[in-house]
């Protein structure tokens, strides 16, 4: 069966320092990758979705990135945080034609 | 362009008590459609889909149906518990596209 990674689940980081999240989805191929942002009881933000390797469709103009390396694998940077990255990040993975998005557990990132 | 409009929440329901969180779409192909759960602290968990006009998604006692006539697909339980208690995301995907388009949630209060 298919499974999706993120980590860490929680991380504090002082503002102007660096981000690295990862998320890794297991047993499927190809898969259609997401980022999103949920600020404290708001809704999803895309943020960023891959079709494949190297394939990086950005959504919203801001200071974080994201890449695809291999496959199954999916990071979000940042050079440089600022107060307003705060929130929940969730990963998701999907097939395609009607296929749902299935979600990791996020990542809530808190900036100081 | 495509989109999903649900009702807004808080939603404050005695345990036992039938439920119903409105969501329409607005969709230029042909969307498959979703009901989404999230519990505090976790990601997303899909929780029922319909993929074609007419058809009901069914899951731990919440059904919906894709109504083409009136591009709906409202959620409802028949009797709630305390544990429903969660914000509720309707999404839509047309067919073989790469974005879900996602209402803002709702949220779900189940007193005892």
């Amino acid at each position: 069966s298919q499974t999706i990674h993120q980590w860490p689940a929680t991380l504090v980081q002082p503002v102007g320092s660096p981000l690295s999240l990862e998320c890794t989805v297991e047993g499927t191929s190809n898969p259609n990758l997401y980022w999103y942002r949920q600020a404290a009881g708001r809704g999803l933000q895309l943020l960023f979705y891959s079709v494949g390797i190297g394939q990086i469709s950005s959504e919203v103009p801001q200071n974080l990135s994201a890449s695809r390396p291999q496959d199954r694998q999916f990071i979000l940077s940042s050079k440089k945080l600022l107060l307003s990255d705060s929130g929940f990040y969730l990963c998701a993975w999907t097939v395609d034609r009607d296929q749902p998005q299935h979600f990791g557990d996020g990542t809530r990132l808190s900036i100081l | 362009g495509d989109s999903v409009t649900q009702m807004e929440g808080p939603v404050t329901l005695s345990e036992e008590a039938f439920l119903t969180i409105n969501c329409t779409y607005t969709a230029t192909g042909y969307p498959s459609l979703f009901w989404y759960v999230q519990y505090p602290g976790e990601g997303l968990q899909l929780l029922l889909k319909a993929t074609k006009a007419d058809d009901k998604g069914s899951n731990k006692g919440f059904e919906a149906t894709y109504r083409k006539e009136t591009t709906s697909f409202h959620l409802e339980k028949g009797s709630v518990q305390v544990s429903d208690s969660a914000v509720y995301f309707c999404a839509l995907r047309v067919y073989n596209f790469n974005k879900f388009y996602f209402g803002s949630g709702t949220k779900l209060n189940v007193k005892p």
